[in-house]
């Protein structure tokens, strides 16, 4: 099985830059996923880490360490539309192929 | 392109009744999936298809049941709801093929029941 570890709540600045930690445990890793979740919205796909090391995309960027079982997500430049649920979620290797566990979140509120 | 499509967006029932909740996806994924979202506990895997005719129970299958008789629907219904139901359930599917087998999933709108 797996455990994931995200924390609940975090508060920035609008400008400013917020890292959002995520620890899990599991057996037959096989990527990490982040997803951001507004408010009464569906979950989209935001990054992808499967590799050690840091992935890009524009504002957010999101990095690995399968050896220490932890990932981050980097937003830059806040905006207050960065408001929303960032979900870890781990992908694990089964016999039944792969098996995808989402953490519970972390609620991001962005501040003037 | 209307992606994933979830019927109805808001339901309430009344403890026994039964309900079915559509999925619909336009982009020929052969892999979905219902989740429940509750708060305080993340998103859990009810039932998933690998493909049209096959499905396979999940994280919190019961009291749940599912059908994919045609590969651009998945169905997940409630015999007879309980209050402990209520939730918000997501509809997810993802592209897997043979040589890409960690895809992305993408979610419909979702779907608020409460069961009273």
């Amino acid at each position: 099985g797996q455990n994931i570890d995200q924390p609940t709540e975090m508060t920035a600045t609008e400008g400013a830059i917020v890292q959002i930690n995520c620890t899990y445990q599991t057996s037959g890793f096989n990527g990490l996923f982040w997803y951001q979740q507004h408010a009464g919205e569906a979950p989209t796909f935001l990054s992808y880490n499967v590799l050690d090391g840091l992935e890009e995309k524009g504002r957010f960027s999101s990095f690995l360490s399968r050896s220490k079982g932890y990932s981050y997500l980097l937003l830059k430049e806040l905006q207050m539309k960065d408001s929303a649920s960032y979900l870890c979620a781990v992908s694990e290797l089964t016999g039944g192929g792969n098996k995808l566990t989402f953490g519970t979140g972390t609620q991001l509120k962005v501040e003037l | 392109n209307a992606g994933v499509t979830q019927t109805p967006k808001f339901r309430v029932l009344k403890t026994g009744q039964s309900m079915t909740l559509l999925c619909a996806q336009d982009m020929n994924h052969e892999y979905m999936y219902w989740y429940r979202q509750d708060p305080g506990m993340g998103l859990r895997l009810i039932h998933y298809s690998v493909g049209e005719g096959t499905t396979a129970k999940g994280e919190v299958p019961d009291g749940y049941n599912v059908s994919r008789l045609k590969k651009q629907n998945f169905l997940l219904g409630l015999e007879s709801a309980a209050p402990s139901q209520t939730s918000v359930y997501f509809c997810a599917s993802k592209r897997d093929t043979i040589t890409t087998t960690n895809e992305k999933l993408f979610f419909g709108s979702g779907t608020q029941l409460s069961v009273l």
